[in-house]
């Protein structure tokens, strides 16, 4: 078992519709939780990190993590073109190491 | 000016060579990280510095080697390069970790990445 998964896709939705995306994660340590969007050739860029159970909302991005399921999920409502990209789910794991999954490639259709 | 800095952005070499790699930093982070990235394969950890001598080794670090020459600084070198290093990489700061109210915030940023190709 991968210690975070994601599934690579690719997703695609609709301009204007959410798009979910999702992130499993095997260390029942892990306590901290980030979301990085990576456009093709470029570096990651940190666009939500959520520390503790819940929902986190950020402007259109909303974090949410269930520790007891592990599993993490990033929901980006009224989707935009803008936002095709791959995201990437890195979890800071109960050794302190950060661990990035293979990432999930989203497209928006126009 | 962009935070995290590497040079080259670019780079086509043959099997065999030595290479270096460099990153810079203004963050004025403690942590610094090189990663390679694959298709498919995601980020993996090559090495890792918490200061200029602290270094440790990443989940894939054999034929790699690095040299934290200053806070801002930390440079990774292909000894031999070998075609299956091709690959895009990055490096990445951060800062102490901070814990409060039961959690460690540990964020990392990346700078613009060198893809290197080995023939």
């Amino acid at each position: 078992q991968k210690e975070v998964e994601q599934n690579s896709g690719p997703l695609s939705v609709p301009e204007g519709a959410i798009a979910s995306l999702n992130c499993t994660y095997s260390d029942r340590g892990s306590q901290s939780f980030f979301w990085y969007r990576q456009y093709s050739g470029k570096s990651p860029e940190l666009i939500m990190s959520i520390y503790s159970n819940g929902d986190k909302e950020d402007g259109r991005f909303t974090a949410q993590l269930n520790k007891a399921s592990q599993y993490v999920s990033l929901l980006i409502r009224d989707s935009q073109p803008s936002d095709s990209a791959t995201y990437l789910c890195a979890v800071r794991t109960g050794g302190f190491k950060t661990i990035f999954g293979a990432g999930t490639r989203l497209f928006v259709k126009a | 000016d962009a935070d995290v800095t590497q040079t080259p952005r670019n780079r086509i070499t043959k099997t065999g060579k030595r290479i270096m790699l460099e990153c810079s930093q203004t963050k004025g982070h403690d942590r610094m990280y090189w990663y390679r990235q694959d298709p498919g394969l995601g980020l993996r950890l090559i090495y890792y510095s918490f200061d200029v001598k602290d270094i440790n080794k990443g989940e894939i670090s054999d034929g790699y080697s690095v040299s934290r020459q200053a806070q801002a600084k930390f440079s990774l070198s292909l000894e031999s390069a070998i075609p299956n290093q091709t690959a895009l990489y990055f490096c990445a700061t951060s800062d102490l970790p901070m814990t409060s109210g039961g959690a460690t915030y540990n964020e990392q940023f990346f700078g613009p990445g060198t893809r290197l190709t080995v023939l």
